[in-house]
């Protein structure tokens, strides 16, 4: 059974560095074409794809917030771990994690999510 | 980036209908279009990946087609529990892009 979980803190001051942990179970991030990355959504609006890191240690980045984005990966602990520096009100959102099968394949199972709102 | 937009961006049908959502690429992206569904509250869920394929344990009412810029999402005798929002996604280029969504109303 493939799980995915996020963890991080609920409400962030602005300028401040966010960090979000995605621990997973059921598969593992060193097999080959295996991929997990994060995803976010701000109230009512559209996804947004953030990142993703492979089990090569491959990264891919959103150009557009590539500075503000780090994404690194613990193996042994089947975690994935998201910073964003410089945090802002309209970076307010639903922060999803989730595996990808298969180098260029979809996002087939994901975690349950986590709201982190900026507000001073 | 690949633009990725989707028409309509609502509509509203009842229990028993076709209901067809399209999905337009910026540029040919073969066949890496997947799609989603997302109720309220909730994680999306993988319908459909490259283009046609269903995903293990979703209902055959919903299938996907096409190839290059065009696509299509079908579910073919929407039920109850379709009403949700549908998004498609990209998995060709980076960013891997979504669409806007497409929300599926109760008439």
């Amino acid at each position: 059974q493939i799980t995915l979980k996020e963890s991080g803190p609920a409400l962030v001051k602005p300028t401040q560095t966010l960090t979000l942990t995605c621990t997973f179970s059921g598969f593992s991030l060193s097999t080959s074409g295996v991929g997990v990355g994060w995803i976010r959504q701000p109230p009512g609006k559209a996804l947004e794809w953030l990142a993703l890191i492979y089990w090569d240690d491959d990264k891919r980045y959103r150009p557009s917030l590539e500075s503000r984005l780090t994404i690194t990966k613990d193996t042994s602990k089947n975690q994935v771990v998201l910073t964003m520096t410089n945090m802002d009100p309209v970076d307010t959102a639903t922060y999803y994690c989730a595996r990808r099968g298969e180098y260029s394949g979809p996002f087939d199972f994901w975690g349950q999510g986590t709201l982190v709102t900026v507000s001073s | 980036d690949i633009q990725m937009t989707q028409s309509p961006s609502s509509l509203s049908a009842s229990v028993g209908d076709r209901v067809t959502i399209t999905c337009r690429a910026s540029q040919s992206i073969s066949r890496y279009l997947n799609w989603y569904q997302q109720k309220p509250g909730k994680a999306p869920k993988l319908l459909i990946y490259a283009a046609s394929s269903l995903q293990s344990a979703v209902s055959s009412r919903f299938s996907g087609s096409g190839s290059g810029t065009d696509f299509t999402l079908t579910i073919s005798s929407l039920q109850p529990e379709d009403f949700a929002t549908y998004y498609c996604q990209q998995s060709y280029g980076t960013p891997q892009t979504f669409g806007q969504g497409t929300k599926v109303e109760i008439k």
